[in-house]
């Protein structure tokens, strides 16, 4: 079975730093989508970023960036230059060839004044 | 404005009274979904529909209804709800190319 693993259930950084968030997925397939999605408290569903496995260049998008190992099959967040507001739940996500979505279980992170 | 509607937001009810959530989009997409969210347990498929007239159990469909009479319409239907049922309710809707999910801002279900 397609698996997503997010192993940091929370997190804590100062305002300004730079994190890191981990995700690994299970899959044989070959071509598929990755994403991370961003939920505040709002509780509202964002995409973040969005990577193609069949593209070696990893995704950037303003201060998130995606250090996509396809081998490792890893995909981890890294988000610059940390802000209040990206106080939220993160979720990692893997599209397959069926069109399903599967989710990790999340990362809490807080972004500390 | 490209979006989900889902409705309501938040839905107390009481135990086996039967509860209709909405879901429109206005993108076109034939691909459509509803998930569940639950602490520690992340987001779990309840039902997908890949077309009109055509839906699939996900992960957890116990307990859950959908139909697909029209494409930009997809409810989520529980016919006897209960206390195990509260959760918080997303809907989204997926185009071709791998371009991920809309959402729907969500409904808070609450089952006593």
């Amino acid at each position: 079975a397609q698996t997503v693993t997010q192993s940091q259930p929370e997190m804590s950084v100062q305002e300004a730093e730079t994190v890191t968030l981990s995700c690994t997925y299970d899959t044989s397939e070959n071509n598929y989508y990755l994403f991370w999605y961003k939920q505040p408290p709002s509780r509202q569903m964002i995409l973040v970023i969005r990577q193609e496995a069949y593209k070696q260049q990893n995704a950037t998008e303003n201060r998130f960036s995606v250090n996509f190992q396809k081998a490792a099959k890893s995909f981890s967040l890294k988000i610059s230059d940390s802000q209040l507001g990206d106080t939220a739940m993160y979720f990692c996500a893997f599209l397959n060839r069926d069109d399903k979505i599967i989710f990790g279980k999340g990362t809490r992170l807080h972004i500390l004044p | 404005e490209a979006q989900v509607t889902q409705n309501p937001r938040y839905l107390i009810t009481v135990t086996g009274k039967k509860l209709t959530v909405t879901c429109s989009q206005n993108m076109n997409h034939e691909y459509m979904s509803w998930y569940r969210q639950d602490p520690g347990l992340g987001l779990r498929q309840i039902y997908y529909s890949m077309n009109v007239e055509v839906t699939d159990k996900g992960d957890v469909p116990e307990g859950y209804k959908v139909s697909r009479k029209e494409k930009r319409n997809f409810p989520l239907i529980l016919e006897s709800p209960s206390p195990n049922q509260t959760s918080l309710y997303f809907c989204a809707s997926m185009g071709q190319g791998g371009v991920g999910y809309t959402f729907g801002s969500g409904t808070r279900l609450t089952v006593v």
